[in-house]
């Protein structure tokens, strides 16, 4: 079955650092942009971050700018989100996506960020 | 503060037809990228209801059912079916955040 799946997730307290994973099978990653999207408990979605096929660009919504970084392994197929000085802001349901013309969406993960 | 707008709530009778808008701007719809829409029950991922504007995933029925024009877009639902109830999302690109933007979501009620 093509699919993503995401791992990682916890909790973790202010300040911390937590890595994120997402695996992907059934398809060949290497021909997608990815990217991660989030949800905050209650709250809507939103995008969080992408990456290019190759890894030579990388976008950030402002909000996690110099604290998240999003890099992938194109021979494991997995893309990754190493989130450092978590805020409680944080906290929220965490999916990674493929950009495509249909996208695909993994089950999410979940992120708490609290003392 | 969403860069794409939605209703926050629309309702209906059972096999009723209700719209969800979907108003964006010139970096993202209006730039002619394409819009998806999102169905997410409760406890769920978001599930891929609507993409490319109009077209939809194997499984999806034919009640559903999208479309664009300049910068907005539509869903809409027709046949009301209490199993609709959920929060839908609308998705496009926008070429400013060189990302994805949503809109806020909308809470479908079935009365």
């Amino acid at each position: 079955e093509v699919q993503l799946v995401e791992s990682g997730g916890g909790l973790v307290q202010p300040g911390g650092s937590l890595r994120l994973s997402c695996a992907a099978s059934r398809f060949t990653f290497s021909n997608y942009w990815m990217s991660w999207v989030r949800q905050a408990p209650g709250k809507g979605l939103e995008w969080v971050a992408n990456i290019k096929q190759d890894g030579s660009e990388k976008y950030y919504v402002d909000s996690v700018k110099g604290r998240f970084t999003i890099f992938r392994d194109n021979a494991k197929k997995t893309l990754y989100l190493q989130m450092n000085s978590l805020r409680a802001e944080d906290t929220a349901v965490y999916y990674c996506a493929r950009v495509g013309v249909q996208p695909l969406w993994g089950q999410g993960t979940t992120v708490t960020v609290s003392s | 503060q969403s860069v794409l707008t939605q209703p926050p709530s629309v309702s209906g009778a059972p096999g009723q037809r209700v719209t969800i808008s979907c108003t964006g701007s010139s970096s993202n719809i209006g730039a002619g990228y394409d819009v998806n829409w999102y169905q997410q029950l409760p406890g769920t991922a978001p599930k891929l209801l609507i993409y490319g504007n109009r077209n939809r995933p194997s499984g999806v029925p034919d009640r559903f059912s999208g479309s664009k024009s300049g910068t907005s877009a539509s869903l809409a639902i027709t046949g009301l079916q209490a199993e609709d109830e959920a929060d839908y999302y609308c998705q496009s690109y926008d070429n400013r955040l060189s990302g994805w933007v949503f809109g806020g979501g909308t809470k479908l009620t079935v009365l």
